[in-house]
């Protein structure tokens, strides 16, 4: 069975920093994997994802992330924090042994000082 | 150019009163998905629609039910809500599962008083 592990719950960083969201996966198989990120009341909103080739992964608004499969890992990064970067992030892994539905991390709350 | 519309946004019901959701897509996608998500939690799957099948998931009490009349909507059903029903209903789609994108929807934040 897949299980997606989110290290930290929240995460603070200040204007300008580096942003570094952990997300570690168990799986039988290579997955697919994803990162959302979900304002205050909004759904989630696709950020990246990788499938198969090039494990470094560009997405949307600056993020990030790098699939190491001998580490399980698939770490969101940013190089520098904006305001607008404030929300909550979700790693998901989707197997085709588990029906190929997403299976969500607990998520993590990013929270950019000034 | 909204692609997926959930109504209402805020729904507030009775305890026991059936109250339903309702889900809308613009984009074709064969896939439709209906998520709970309490407060400070990950969204957790009910089930979804694979065109016209319906998958439960194992967990999912029998006080929610579904439906999808057509390709581009889908409902919410919840009989009897219990206060533990209170949460956040997201609805999601995608054109296929595994790889592909899913498209979520704004939700459906729902109160039982």
């Amino acid at each position: 069975a897949q299980s997606v592990t989110q290290l930290g719950s929240h995460v603070s960083v200040s204007e300008g920093a580096l942003v570094l969201l952990r997300c570690n996966y168990s799986s039988s198989v290579p997955p697919y994997l994803f990162w959302y990120v979900q304002y205050p009341n909004q759904g989630l909103q696709l950020l990246l994802k990788y499938t198969t080739g090039a494990t470094l992964v560009k997405g949307i608004n600056g993020f990030e992330a790098e699939f190491k499969k001998s580490e399980t890992s698939f770490h969101l990064t940013k190089p520098s924090a904006h305001m607008s970067d404030a929300a909550e992030y979700f790693c998901a892994v989707s197997e085709k042994n588990a029906g190929n539905m997403l299976t969500f991390g607990g998520g993590t709350r990013l929270m950019v000082k000034p | 150019d909204a692609m997926v519309i959930q109504n209402p946004r805020y729904q507030v019901t009775q305890f026991g009163k059936p109250v339903t959701l309702s889900c809308s897509q613009t984009l074709n996608h064969n896939v439709m998905y209906w998520y709970q998500q309490k407060s400070s939690q990950a969204p957790k799957l009910l089930f979804h629609y694979y065109d016209k099948d319906f998958n439960n998931e194992a967990d999912t009490p029998d006080n929610f039910q579904s439906r999808r009349p057509n390709t581009s909507f889908c409902f919410l059903d919840i009989r009897s809500p219990g206060l533990g029903d209170a949460a956040m209903y997201l609805c999601a789609t995608s054109r296929d599962t595994g790889l592909y994108e899913q498209y979520f929807g704004p939700g459906t934040r729902l109160t039982v008083t």
